[in-house]
């Protein structure tokens, strides 16, 4: 199973907005809504961010959201503020019956 | 406060095998799917492996499938990864993880420890 694309990187200015992508195949992404996506700042453990395409765990700014189109989903940080700055992760369920990650994308 | 705490990290020569733990608390551990997810230094996340809350399913990624092997102690709130014929890209942080739900399969972990890290070198 390969990973998920992600582009490396993404840049943008405090108070925008970015969309980060994740492509896959009609056998993960295309086919389940099964996408979370996770935040993580250097030398830290990943943090759950989106589950289920769009839900947002308790404790989860709005400023994340979630969505998905064909093969594709997306992740939107809207109001960018400097702690968002950190590398982002979508990971996708399979019909293999396994789990697979996005490569990464750095923000910034 | 949920806490997981891994260990057995450590230099092994390739070939070889470690064990590596996480004993958790502050939560029904019982009733959770657990995960172990790695990553090698300066690169992204890799999904290992998830052991279903009673510990009867197990999932592996193809990468360590037949190599890797999970399995839990509800009694001593501890899952661990049994890693045979290490290889040098098996070397990264070893995670340990929480299911935020029931479903193993949605990939969604709310609670993460620091980290083993396992360094695979002759």
């Amino acid at each position: 199973q390969s990973a998920l694309t992600q582009p490396a990187s993404v840049s943008g200015s405090p108070g925008q907005s970015i969309t980060i992508s994740c492509t896959g195949a009609s056998s993960d992404i295309g086919t389940y809504d099964y996408v979370s996506w996770y935040q993580q700042h250097p030398g830290k453990a990943p943090k759950l961010l989106i589950y289920d395409v769009s839900s947002r765990p308790s404790g989860i700014s709005s400023r994340f959201s979630g969505s998905k189109s064909g093969n594709t989903a997306s992740l939107t940080l809207s109001g960018l503020q400097a702690e968002d700055e950190a590398d982002y992760y979508c990971i996708s369920y399979t019909s293999t019956s396994t789990l697979v990650f996005g490569t990464g994308t750095k923000v910034t | 406060e949920v806490q997981l705490l891994e260990s057995g990290g450590g230099l092994v020569q390739p070939g070889g095998s470690l064990r590596l733990s996480c004993t958790a608390s502050g939560f029904t551990f019982g009733s959770y799917a657990m995960n172990w997810v790695r990553q090698a230094p300066g690169e992204g996340l890799e999904w290992v492996a998830t052991v279903s809350g009673p510990g009867g399913s197990t999932y592996y990624a193809d990468s360590v499938k037949g190599r890797f092997t999970i399995s839990r102690d509800n009694s001593k709130n501890t899952v661990f990864l049994q890693m045979n014929s290490l290889r040098d890209e098996d070397s990264a942080l070893y995670y340990c993880a929480k299911t935020y739900s029931s479903s193993w399969y949605k990939g969604h972990w709310d609670y993460w420890g620091q980290g083993t890290l396992v360094t695979v070198s002759s």
